[in-house]
């Protein structure tokens, strides 16, 4: 079945410690993004990547880092300079030209 | 201006009525919109894409779009309780090298009434 698998749908970690998040598609979609979503919000864009080995900045990428080895991964670090790291984190992928993202089961990850 | 506007809700629709969602974005070069239904704990699922003016039907769902007046809407029809969830209206942002930018509204939150 193609998809998109995130893991793992929860994780807990004190301050001052980074953590990665997984992501990985086998849809054969070029794109992929990652978002974060707090409670009563919408969703915002942190990074995404167009093609294997490149990626751009979203709207809040600060304390976050990620890479694009493979066209199916794009893991998320989640760096301690990120001052609220607490969130529901998604990740989604689009085949290009039409814009219609698909997201992942997500990683609520909560930070104490 | 926030650049995609949606009302928070809740909007409370009785079962079997037409549930009446709407959005107003800013961008006037926008040219891809997008309806995802999130339930409660759960990740956005895409159910409606539309790209042209107009009206576009699936099944119980209707996306209507005015590109100017700059709006969008969704009308769910025969309304159920399992479309009790929060719906996201996106646009598609500026393009920068065939990157599918989106920005999302904040989300309604619909409850139907059996």
């Amino acid at each position: 079945d193609g998809g998109i698998t995130q893991s793992p749908k929860y994780l807990f970690r004190k301050e001052g410690q980074n953590v990665t998040l997984s992501c990985e598609q086998n849809l054969n979609h070029d794109a992929m993004y990652w978002y974060r979503q707090d409670p009563g919000q919408g969703l915002r864009l942190i990074y995404y990547s167009q093609i294997v080995n490149d990626f751009q900045k979203g709207d809040i990428a600060e304390g976050y880092s990620v890479s694009r080895e493979k066209k199916e991964s794009f893991p998320l670090t989640v760096t301690s300079a990120q001052k609220n790291p607490t969130a529901f984190y998604l990740c989604a992928s689009s085949i290009g030209g039409r814009g219609e993202q698909y997201f992942g089961p997500g990683t609520r990850l909560t930070v104490t | 201006q926030k650049e995609v506007e949606q009302n928070s809700g809740p909007l409370s629709v009785p079962e079997g009525a037409i549930a009446s969602l709407n959005c107003t974005y800013s961008d006037r070069v926008s040219q891809s919109f997008f309806w995802y239904r999130q339930y409660s704990g759960k990740s956005p699922e895409l159910i409606m894409s539309i790209y042209s003016n107009g009206d576009k039907e699936d099944g119980r769902f209707t996306a209507q779009l005015n590109k100017a007046s700059q709006y969008v809407s969704l009308l769910i029809r025969d309304s159920q309780p399992s479309d009790s969830a929060t719906y996201l209206c996106a646009v598609r942002g500026t393009s920068y090298q065939g990157a599918q930018k989106l920005v999302f509204g904040q989300g309604t939150r619909l409850t139907i009434n059996p």
